[in-house]
């Protein structure tokens, strides 16, 4: 069955630094990959999507690459802020129907000022 | 433009009660989905309604059943409610154009089972 890992651990930086968060998945290869930031309280926001046949995609300080052949996605945030603080999750759409997405659980990022 | 919208924000219910949760699309929106999501995992897709009929479902008993309704808003129903039924229930919609399944999330409803 599909599997996504994220760390399960936060990660800690300080402020300035850039973060770098891990999507790994298994078993098949899904045409696209997706991040959301979860604050508390609050559901999930849609940061970016990318395709199985895109290396990388940025979006402000924000880039995500997607390695198909590791099956591993790298979410970086540059010059990170403490308002960057938050739960990062990426998502998969299931192998056998594009209408489920399949969530990790998430990472927490903590960056200190 | 309002965004996905649900109520109640939270609720407190019995083991056996049954609970229904609402949700209204962000505007535009045809499509609703469900998610549960416990705490400190990431949302568990429960189904998915379009067109007024359910058209996915996730790894979820027959006690959740949902519904939509013309105007794209959807309900989320759950019998006989147990302990472990306690979460952050989440409702999320969408268009899918390009496949692509952009889920726009409302703030939840924390439900919880005593």
């Amino acid at each position: 069955s599909q599997k996504i890992e994220q760390n399960s651990e936060a990660l800690n930086i300080q402020e300035g630094k850039t973060a770098t968060l891990t999507c790994n998945y298994t078993n098949y290869s899904p045409a696209y990959l997706q991040w959301y930031r979860q604050d508390p309280g609050r559901g999930p926001v849609f940061l970016l999507l990318i395709r199985e046949n895109e290396k990388e995609k940025r979006k402000e300080r924000l880039k995500v690459t997607f390695d198909t052949t590791l099956k591993q996605s790298l979410f970086h945030i540059t010059a990170s802020q403490p308002a960057d603080s938050a739960t990062y999750l990426c998502a998969l759409p299931w192998m056998d129907s594009s209408y489920k997405l399949i969530f990790g659980s998430g990472t927490r990022l903590l960056v200190r000022p | 433009d309002a965004g996905v919208t649900q109520s109640p924000t939270h609720l407190i219910k019995t083991r056996g009660q049954q609970v229904t949760l609402r949700c209204s699309p962000k505007s535009g929106h045809d499509t609703v989905s469900w998610y549960q999501q416990a705490l400190g995992q990431g949302p568990q897709f429960i189904f998915q309604y379009y067109e007024e009929e359910e058209r996915q479902r996730g790894n979820f008993p027959d006690r959740f059943s949902g519904h939509q309704f013309p105007n794209y808003s959807s309900e989320l129903n759950v019998n006989a409610l147990l302990l472990g039924d306690s979460a952050l229930y989440l409702c999320a919609s969408s268009l899918k154009t390009g496949g692509e399944n952009i889920q726009y999330f409302g703030a939840g409803t924390r439900l919880s089972v005593l």
